[in-house]
């Protein structure tokens, strides 16, 4: 059974450019978290999608950014006209239900680490 | 607050043992994750422990929860240089967002 997977691992991008990140859950999972690792820090909650939905998006800036999760497909992390600031490492985790409370466990994906020139 | 506190870094010697500590906010945590992130890589459940527990053993692992400070730590018996990484703490409460700490650097002497 693959585990999360993720796309590319590393992106470089010029200021002003789209990045596109890819992320295909586990299988059998229907729950998609992305997290965000700026350097030297922990991972920051983004976005929660299920298939086709948006559920929580708290974490994620308003502008620039956006998050799909499509019936058929990866879900995707879509930033627009990205600046030096955006660099990090893109984590997405799957889970099989709604990890409320912890009760199931997501698990994460190698990672994206987009660098901004 | 949603800050989970770890120190930064950590030395051992090679066989000796490794603590690594974590001081989480949220009483209201349900379970607590240790994870850990090789150079480059992505992250690795490493153990858990849920709430109601005290302490949680597997193999060179333990794993203790002081409920009362708030207090978790993460005890890695015969460190090997191949437990050179980062170790992240990560809580979960009520919802599906996992507050991780910012990680301690652990670096293994021969």
């Amino acid at each position: 059974n693959a585990g999360v997977m993720q796309n590319p691992r590393h992106l470089v991008r010029r200021r002003g450019q789209e990045a596109r990140l890819r992320c295909s859950p586990m299988k059998g999972h229907s729950h998609v978290y992305w997290y965000r690792q700026l350097p030297e820090e922990g991972l920051k909650f983004m976005v929660y999608l299920q298939k086709e939905n948006i559920i929580d998006e708290s974490g994620m800036p308003k502008e620039r950014f956006s998050a799909e999760f499509p019936k058929e497909g990866p879900s995707i992390l879509r930033i627009q006209q990205v600046v030096r600031g955006d660099s990090a490492a893109y984590f997405c985790a799957s889970s099989q239900e709604s990890s409320t409370s912890g009760q199931e466990t997501q698990y994460f994906g190698p990672g994206t680490r987009l660098l901004v020139l | 607050g949603e800050d989970v506190e770890q120190s930064l870094f950590l030395s051992v010697r090679e066989g000796d043992s490794s603590v690594i500590n974590c001081t989480y906010t949220d009483s209201s945590s349900t379970y607590l994750y240790w994870y850990k992130q090789e150079p480059g890589a992505g992250l690795q459940l490493l153990t858990y422990i849920f709430s109601n527990m005290d302490m949680k053993q597997d193999q060179r692992l333990t794993v203790l929860l002081n409920k009362k400070d708030k207090h978790l730590s993460l005890r890695i018996a015969d460190t090997q240089t191949g437990d050179s990484a980062i170790y992240f703490c990560a809580e979960i409460g009520g919802t599906y967002k996992y507050i991780f700490g910012t990680g301690t650097r652990l670096k293994v002497l021969a």
